[in-house]
């Protein structure tokens, strides 16, 4: 099945909100969790990351929430610009693990002005 | 300068042939991966290294082996191209306990 899920294939925001994109994940080993951004035709690139030992981090607009007992964990895009416009990508591993990234669907975010 | 490059960037095969994709990186990184992207299924991890003359099966392995001559390079190789194998193909590298993985801009093969 698949281990990490993104349920949401899209999500529009209006300029200026705050996005939220969801992630779910059923492996209780996995301690790094990540999210990569996408533009059409490019490379997915890190965003940011968060290792099992936090619950949260900030970098500028972009939050990391993780919910372990949950198995979640969510990105918030605060002032979002029509230039977040892209799929964005969650993905975890266990670190002690085979290091394989697991990747999730990916979730395609619209920023309407 | 891209430290991660793929070749071809885009390709046509015909059914039943033989297909390579190539992925040079120069991050000094001992992981390797590659992908392949389809609509609806995020990035799906084909195979992997992570020392060079060795590789490992990822998650969907079928139809394809891996090569990995030296630690810079690392090849995909499809003996028997079929029209489910049509996708976008990325190679990724990454350091040994830092997971950020940096991405290749990507091949596009389309099989006929």
């Amino acid at each position: 099945g698949q281990q990490v899920k993104q349920s949401s294939p899209s999500l529009t925001v209006q300029e200026g909100g705050i996005s939220i994109l969801n992630c779910d994940y059923e492996n209780d080993m996995f301690d790094y969790f990540a999210w990569y951004k996408k533009y059409p035709d490019n490379s997915p690139t890190l965003l940011i990351s968060v290792r099992s030992n936090v619950d949260k981090r900030e970098d500028g607009r972009l939050t990391v929430f993780l919910n372990k007992s949950g198995k979640h964990f969510s990105l918030h895009i605060t002032a979002s610009q029509p230039e977040d416009t892209a799929v964005y990508l969650c993905a975890a591993v266990n670190q002690g693990g085979s290091a394989k990234l697991i990747f999730g669907e990916g979730t395609k975010l619209t920023v309407s002005s | 300068e891209a430290a991660v490059t793929q070749s071809p960037r885009s390709k046509v095969a015909v059914t039943g042939g033989k297909v390579t994709l190539s992925c040079h990186q120069t991050n000094n990184h001992d992981y390797m991966y590659w992908y392949r992207q389809d609509t609806g299924h995020g990035l799906r991890l084909i195979h992997y290294s992570y020392v060079a003359d060795s590789t490992e099966k990822g998650d969907i392995p079928d139809g394809y082996k891996a090569s990995r001559p030296s630690q810079e390079n690392f090849s995909l190789i499809l003996e028997l191209a079929s029209l489910s194998q049509t996708a976008v193909y990325f190679c990724a590298s990454s350091d040994w306990g830092k997971d950020t993985q940096y991405f290749g801009p990507g091949t596009r093969l389309l099989v006929l």
